[in-house]
């Protein structure tokens, strides 16, 4: 069983078009997040949620809008696709969200290419 | 990332030990993590070193820190060809809830 899974694993679209990414855990865990990875692998959060709410929302143009239905589930929707969004996207989940260790679980990632 | 830093390339021979660095500029960092990622897949956590600690050790793997320095390592013994991937630093600070700052991630290649 795949812990932390998105959907799709490549998308490719035209500038200026409107994209989700979806992303479920079954791990049971009351956190998420996305992360953006670029093209020089540099990897940075985007936003993360604790059961259902927002609690991370780093410096991500508002063309990005993420949403959560339940715990389990975190999509990306993406407004106006530029050619800079060309990234590898990550969601990851862990337990809690409280501030002492505890491990994050990575998905294996959606590639999104923008022409 | 810009403000954790780690080399870019690292080049060892099979069966040699790997060191790869990481340095960090926060001082209020509670754990610092290392993950792996190989090529087309997502991020795999291999360790974690509380921020008290000098020394870790699991298996193959060592991390240290020298938090003065602000100076975290992880030394693969006995490097395999399947060691070859792309190796995080991250660092959890304090009063940052569960953020990591990711570094800027280390290529490993291992050769026969």
């Amino acid at each position: 069983d795949t812990a932390v899974s998105q959907t799709p694993k490549y998308l490719v679209t035209q500038m200026g078009n409107d994209k989700s990414i979806k992303c479920e855990q079954n791990l049971g865990h009351d956190t998420m997040y996305w992360y953006k990875q670029d093209s020089k692998k540099f990897l940075k959060i985007m936003f993360s949620y604790n059961n259902k709410e927002l609690i991370i929302n780093e410096t991500v143009p508002n063309r990005f809008s993420p949403k959560s239905p339940d715990k389990a589930h975190l999509n990306l929707h993406i407004n106006s696709l530029e050619l800079g969004d060309s990234a590898v996207y990550f969601c990851a989940s862990s337990p809690g969200g409280r501030n002492y260790q505890e491990t994050q679980y990575f998905g294996p990632g959606t590639r999104l290419l923008v022409l | 990332g810009e403000d954790v830093e780690q080399s870019l390339f690292l080049s060892v021979r099979e069966g040699d030990s790997s060191v790869i660095n990481c340095t960090y500029t926060d001082s209020s960092s509670t754990y610092l993590y290392w993950y792996k990622q190989e090529p087309g897949a997502g991020l795999q956590l291999l360790t974690y070193i509380f921020s008290n600690m000098d020394m870790k050790q699991d298996q193959r793997l060592t991390v240290l820190l020298n938090k003065k320095d602000k100076h975290l390592s992880l030394r693969i013994a006995d490097t395999q060809t399947g060691d070859s991937a792309i190796y995080f630093c991250a660092e959890k600070r304090a009063g940052g809830g569960n953020k990591l700052t990711f570094g800027t991630g280390t290529q490993l290649k291992v050769e026969l």
